[in-house]
């Protein structure tokens, strides 16, 4: 079974629309993420989630709102979609105990490209 | 500046080479990953570090926390383990966020 699903794996699109990306998780992890990785294939967080509550909200435009229905699903939508926002999208979770955070597992990545 | 660094950022190497791919940070950090991704995009994380070193099959990890400096080692390395890998930080404690050095392209040929 996959650890972190994340749906649709490729996402073409044209400009303007709306389009959402799922994750979901089967590890009983207690935090998730979206992470973007641009065209020169550098990473950068985008958001984070503990237990359904946004904890990190890096400087991204309000286009993208991300959802927790549970803390086994983290929901990625992006309202008017721009060229720029053509990347691939990773979905991530992990578990922490104490201070520290572990066993951060990666989902395979949405390709998205906007036309 | 990126407040992770990775060196080199291409590295090609025949069959059977040691490979060392090396990180250095600016910032406090709790733990140190290495994660692997290959060309069809996935990534998979190899290591976490807060001190010391670890060894999983060929590959070895080690950090030095007062230098603000880890290695990953390949030894022994396969045209298998060609992939981008990337070294994240947590930066502190409290916090779950990675920051991401720009990775290293690994081609090993046969």
């Amino acid at each position: 079974d996959t650890a972190v699903s994340q749906t649709p794996k490729y996402l073409v699109t044209q400009m303007g629309n709306d389009k959402s990306i799922k994750c979901e998780q089967n590890l009983g992890h207690d935090t998730m993420y979206w992470y973007k990785q641009d065209s020169k294939k550098f990473l950068k967080i985008m958001f984070s989630y503990n237990n359904k509550e946004l904890i990190i909200n890096e400087t991204v435009p309000n286009r993208f709102s991300p959802k927790s229905p549970d803390k086994a699903h983290l929901n990625l939508h992006i309202n008017s979609l721009e060229l720029g926002d053509s990347a691939v999208y990773f979905c991530a979770s992990s578990v922490r105990t104490g201070t520290f955070n572990y066993g951060y597992t990666f989902g395979s990545g949405t390709r998205l490209t906007v036309v | 500046k990126n407040e992770v660094e990775q060196s080199p950022q291409n590295l090609t190497a025949q069959e059977g080479e040691f490979i060392t791919i090396n990180c250095s940070y600016s910032v406090g950090i709790s733990a140190l990953h290495w994660l692997q991704q290959h060309p069809g995009g996935g990534i998979v994380s190899l290591f976490m570090l807060s001190s010391g070193k670890k060894k999983h099959g060929r590959l070895i990890a080690t950090i030095n926390i007062q230098e603000k400096h880890s290695s990953l080692h390949i030894t022994a390395s396969h045209p298998r383990d060609s992939a981008v890998y990337i070294c994240a930080v947590i930066g502190g404690y409290n916090t779950d966020k990675l920051i991401f050095g720009t990775g290293t392209r690994l081609q090993v040929f046969p």
